[in-house]
């Protein structure tokens, strides 16, 4: 099936843990988002990535460093996670980096931090 | 900086009704206006774009309009089904990257 997937689907783990989460799309796309969507619902973007290059940064704490292998990927890595940390964060690719592409959305990794 | 809002927060309509969905942003500069669906545990979909340009998408009973100067976006459903129900989010690309308002959540009544 054609999609953006995210891996894992549910994460639960402890204050102070390093942890990562992988996003693939096989649509062909070159533009790759992370999104974080807190308990309120809000949701909002923290990374976007065009032709493996990091494009928007929007104040993300420096524990948090994606990193994209290739146009296919954009995987997440958080260091010493915090309980503010628990959110679920959705990846999201668009083709092109313009404005007036739709984005498509993964399933979601729900991270809960104890 | 541009700040979505999105009124009801809640709707709750009969199966069969046509309904409203209201979006206003506060920053006219934008380049496109977006309809989101998300359902429980997932992800999001992406329904309809409507670019700055334009002044309305339609895609089956699903129709949204853009009115760029009152910085406001309506998404209108007709003849509502149960399947409907999920909550809708609209979210505006400009000067800033796509900022999402807090989405309605949609219970179509059977």
């Amino acid at each position: 099936d054609t999609a953006v997937s995210q891996t894992p689907k549910y994460l639960v783990t402890q204050m102070g843990n390093d942890k990562s989460i992988k996003c693939e799309q096989n649509l062909g796309h070159d533009t790759m988002y992370w999104y974080k969507q807190d308990s309120k619902k809000f949701l909002k973007i923290m990374f976007s990535y065009n032709n493996k290059e990091l494009i928007i940064n929007e104040t993300v704490p420096n524990r948090f460093s994606p990193k994209s292998p290739d146009k296919a990927h954009l995987n997440l890595h958080i260091n010493s996670l915090e309980l503010g940390d628990s959110a679920v964060y959705f990846c999201a690719s668009s083709h092109g980096a313009g404005d007036n592409q739709p984005q498509h959305f993964g399933d979601g990794t729900r991270l809960s931090i104890l | 900086k541009q700040e979505v809002t999105q009124i009801p927060a809640a709707l709750s309509v009969p199966e069969g009704e046509n309904l409203v969905l209201n979006c206003s942003f506060t920053d006219s500069a934008i380049y496109n206006l977006q309809w989101f669906r998300q359902d429980p545990g997932k992800g999001l979909t992406s329904l309809l774009l409507i670019q700055s340009s334009q002044r309305e998408q339609t895609s089956g009973r699903l129709n949204a309009s853009l009115d760029k100067s009152s910085g406001r976006s309506t998404l209108y459903i007709a003849a509502s089904q149960p399947g409907d129900s999920a909550t809708y989010l609209c979210a505006a690309t400009g000067n800033t990257p796509l900022v999402f308002g807090k989405g309605t959540r949609l219970s179509v009544i059977a």
